[in-house]
């Protein structure tokens, strides 16, 4: 069964560092999401990706984080000077159409900010 | 703010048996219902959608959705130990056009062998 793949599964970097979290969406699937779910809490929306483009981003999603498509495959989240705050298990996902296709999540990126 | 709420248990549930999770929204305009397994330290893995009112079921699952009451189920039948995890409730708050899920706090359900 297709599914989305993250690496690394586990980072740990300095505060302030920056930080590149992979993602590979299943294959025909044309949008593209990053979730994060910090620990004992909710999973939230981080940004959503169709087109080369950011069609939607949340409140969290500041001017430290930003998303690329840098080939036919890939999809990044990186977050430029990480803060403490910043640590969290980071979810991407991917699903086939913008409305009425279920959304599937990776395995999860644990990103520990020290 | 749109909301989804749930009740964040814990569920206990006699192996055998029907669990019932529930979930409330609050952004009238929400088309679109998920129900997600998460079990500990783990993704959301996804076990139902559903955009109609009505139910839908697929094998042990069943959503059920009621959108004049904004009111979102999943009943799961003859519940095993395995079933044991949260279960996300997950709307989609989006504007037209978009996909932004918003998840409730999940309810965690326990399976007693």
């Amino acid at each position: 069964e297709p599914e989305v793949t993250q690496t690394p599964s586990h980072q740990v970097t300095q505060m302030g560092q920056e930080v590149i979290l992979r993602c590979v969406p299943i294959s025909n699937h044309l949008y593209f999401y990053w979730y994060r779910q910090i620990l004992g809490q909710k999973v939230e929306f981080l940004v959503s990706f169709y087109n080369n483009e950011i069609s939607e981003k949340s409140e969290i999603f500041d001017d430290q984080f930003s998303v690329e498509r840098p080939d036919g495959s890939n999809f990044t989240l990186k977050i430029r000077s990480t803060k403490l705050e910043d640590s969290a298990m980071y979810f991407c996902a991917s699903s086939e159409e913008i409305w009425g296709s279920p959304i599937y999540f990776g395995e999860g990126s644990w990103l520990t900010v020290v | 703010q749109k909301e989804v709420e749930q009740n964040s248990g814990p569920l206990s549930v006699p192996e055998g048996a029907i669990a019932s999770l529930n979930c409330t929204y609050s952004d009238r305009g929400s088309q679109s219902f998920f129900w997600y397994r998460q079990y500990s330290g783990k993704s959301p893995e996804l076990i139902m959608f559903i955009y109609s009112n009505g139910d839908k079921e697929d094998g042990r699952f069943t959503a059920q959705l009621n959108k004049a009451s904004q009111y979102v189920s999943l009943l799961i039948r003859d519940s095993q130990p395995s079933d044991s995890a949260t279960y996300l409730c997950a709307v989609n708050t989006a504007n037209f056009g978009n996909e932004k899920l918003t998840f409730g706090t999940g309810t965690r359900l326990t399976i007693i062998p």
